[in-house]
């Protein structure tokens, strides 16, 4: 079946501006994940959905950042004043177990470049 | 664990030899582990897992041995192909919320 779609693929924004990353799990995954990988580096736990609730959102680096998954499935990642640091890949992933004890699968990614 | 910036430990092989990646994890109550392989411009690709309770795990061409002893992870792969180059990064996980990667070994096959 289909994998984890992520879109847009590329998101070229200035500072300041307002963007939406959107997440396509797999279907039937109950749990939902956000990391952020910046160049050199291993992803980064930002925020991480059980069904429809956000079960912990302790990576969540400000109050600019928030996501939503209003019906347990697709997701959205809002990210506002956009800064030139918040430029990295964002990833999603997705699992079957709501309690998490498998393994994530990972969507290609939305790579935002902030100017 | 921390990240530890831009230079990505590196290892080179010969095509067709063994491939021994090398993860030292930070959380002694971590349970869950995972290693993942990742090629340039994609998202992180599941290879092999393996729970705190086995020490030893085998899937087509990988194994991945658990040193909780030590806090240590490895993942061998057998007859090292081209395709096999990429970054490999081992995650663990001790609340299933969240997986704490660590800094990525970047692999290089030579034909």
């Amino acid at each position: 079946g289909a994998g984890v779609s992520q879109t847009p693929s590329n998101k070229v924004t200035e500072k300041g501006k307002y963007v939406e990353l959107r997440c396509d799990p797999i279907s039937g995954h109950t749990a939902l994940y956000w990391y952020r990988q910046s160049l050199g580096q291993g992803p980064e736990f930002l925020i991480y959905f059980q069904g429809t609730g956000a079960a912990d959102d302790s990576g969540l680096p400000n109050d600019r950042f928030f996501a939503v998954r209003p019906e347990g499935s697709v997701s959205t990642l809002k990210i506002q004043r956009t800064e030139r640091g918040d430029s990295a890949v964002y990833l999603c992933a997705s699992s079957p177990v709501a309690q998490g004890v498998s393994s994530p699968f990972f969507g290609p990614g939305t790579r935002l470049t902030v100017l | 664990g921390e990240s530890v910036g831009l230079h990505l430990p590196t290892l080179s092989v010969q095509e067709g030899d063994n491939s021994i990646i090398n993860c030292a994890y930070s959380n002694s109550a971590s349970d869950y582990f995972i290693w993942y392989k990742q090629e340039s411009g994609k998202g992180p690709q599941f290879i092999i897992d393996i729970r705190s309770n086995m020490d030893k795990r085998q899937g087509q061409r990988v194994t991945v041995l658990l040193n909780k002893t030590v806090k240590h992870l490895s993942l061998q792969i057998a007859a090292t192909q081209p395709g096999d180059s990429a970054v490999y990064f081992c995650a663990e996980t001790y609340t299933g919320n969240q997986f704490y990667f660590g800094t990525g070994t970047s692999l290089t096959v030579i034909p």
